[in-house]
């Protein structure tokens, strides 16, 4: 079946810093990949996404690039913000878009 | 505005007691889902209806009913049979069509605790 590892956090960072979150999957065919943000007691934001091979996802400085020879997807930002600090979930779709697989989520702490 | 909305925020119920978590959507879409997160755990789908009149289980439905008599709505029961049902509890939506590929849009969630 479907799946997605991310890397453990909770990452700790400074202002300013660039973030990388891992993100890779197992899937069959050909799936969408998602990152979804989650701020304290609320429910989850879309953040980007790719749906096809070598797509880009990008919005608000994060950028992931769908790499399907490595199964991989991940999140990157070149300056993190404190505003940043939040729980970052990476998603695929299965073949027939009807259900989204979650990883376990990484959360992001941003230090001034 | 069009969205999803959870109803109560934080809901308090007695062991062995049923209860009914609100989820209504004006996104107009065909398909709507319930989901159990807790600390670590990252997200895990209980139910799921793609139309109105049916649904699925997800990957740990027991203990939880659901129903959809309108697509607007679909409400959750969390059963006393559910070993362990404080949680937070996120319902979604999505459209069928192909432009959104899967793409879900989430509630802000209700945080139930069972005393």
């Amino acid at each position: 079946g479907n799946s997605v590892t991310q890397m453990e956090g909770p990452v700790t960072l400074s202002e300013e810093a660039f973030l990388t979150i891992n993100c890779t999957y197992t899937a069959t065919g050909y799936p969408s990949l998602f990152w979804y943000v989650q701020y304290p007691g609320e429910g989850l934001q879309l953040l980007l996404k790719a749906t096809k091979a070598d797509d880009k996802g990008s919005n608000k400085g994060f950028e992931a690039t769908y790499r399907k020879e490595t199964t991989s997807f991940h999140l990157e930002k070149g300056s993190v913000q404190v505003s940043d600090s939040a729980v970052y979930f990476c998603a695929l779709s299965d073949p027939g878009y009807s259900t989204l697989t979650f990883g376990k989520g990484t959360m992001l702490l941003v230090s001034p | 505005d069009g969205g999803i909305t959870q109803s109560p925020k934080y809901l308090f119920r007695k062991e062995g007691q049923n209860v009914t978590l609100s989820c209504e959507q004006n996104l107009n879409h065909d398909a709507m889902y319930w989901y159990r997160q807790d600390p670590g755990q990252g997200l895990r789908l209980i139910y799921y209806s793609q139309i109105v009149n049916d649904f699925q289980k997800g990957d740990i439905a027991e203990g939880y009913s659901v129903s959809r008599e309108k697509k607007e709505s679909f409400p959750l029961t969390v059963t006393s049979a559910q070993k362990n049902p404080t949680a937070f509890y996120l319902c979604a939506s999505s459209s069928r069509g192909l432009a959104h590929q899967g793409e879900q849009f989430f509630g802000p969630g209700t945080r139930l605790t069972v005393l």
